[in-house]
């Protein structure tokens, strides 16, 4: 599965939106992009994924570009709720790789009030 | 509906000594996952279940650890002769099946303390 690159941490004020930037430059035709996020002493939480067009649920937007190296998460009014650590992941559900997300060391995510 | 649900929550053992760790997931989920995620670590991938079978076993870090499910539900993860560097919190996840794996909804993990 490709690597990502992801800032170590961000700060976001509470209300604005928060735009996470994740770098996939050696991501696959056939892998996805996904995003989880892990607030403090849970387990991780999927939020959404993408293959190459503009994706929004209930939770955030997701925009990958054209060449698809390189997507965006977008929150658009965080919340101190919202404090967590972000993760990009590619992966290839139809693959063989069994599952196995593998998760970095994702951006850590602080909202002020 | 119940999440997936993990037991027990804590776990304080002697080094040398065995633990079992217990993980129940969605109802009707068929794929199970277990990572492990050591303090300031990321999540490390241990095995993955697709049904009662393990294809991938490739993760468990050692041969001290093994992990089984039975009915196609609980799956356990044992650990035998504990060491220090087992210490960490171990996170169980299910999703729908193989093809839903992207999709994983995880347990509130077990945190297993090795003095």
């Amino acid at each position: 599965d490709a690597k990502t690159t992801q800032p170590t941490s961000m700060d976001c004020a509470e209300g604005r939106a928060a735009n996470l930037p994740c770098n996939h430059s050696t991501i696959s035709g056939n892998e996805y992009v996904y995003w989880y996020r892990q607030i403090h002493s849970q387990g991780p939480q999927y939020i959404i994924h993408g293959l190459k067009n503009n994706e929004t649920n209930e939770m955030a937007s997701l925009i990958i570009t054209e060449d698809r190296k390189s997507s965006t998460l977008i929150l658009p009014h965080a919340t101190l709720r919202d404090t967590a650590v972000y993760y990009c992941i590619v992966y290839n559900a139809g693959g063989t790789s069994y599952g196995k997300l593998t998760f970095g060391q994702g951006t850590i995510l602080t909202v002020h009030p | 509906g119940a999440g997936v649900s993990q037991s027990p929550s804590n776990k304080v053992t002697e080094k040398g000594k065995d633990v079992e760790l217990r993980c129940d997931p969605i109802s009707g989920h068929t794929a199970l996952y277990w990572y492990r995620q050591s303090l300031g670590q990321g999540l490390e991938f241990l095995i993955y279940f697709q049904g009662n079978s393990a294809p991938d076993k490739s993760g468990l870090p050692s041969d001290r650890f093994s992990a089984e499910r039975t009915g196609g539900s609980v799956s356990t993860l044992t650990i035998q002769r504990t060491q220090q560097e087992d210490s960490a919190v171990y996170l169980c996840a299910s999703s729908r099946g193989r093809q839903s794996s992207y999709e994983q909804y995880f347990g509130p993990g077990t945190r297993l303390t090795v003095t």
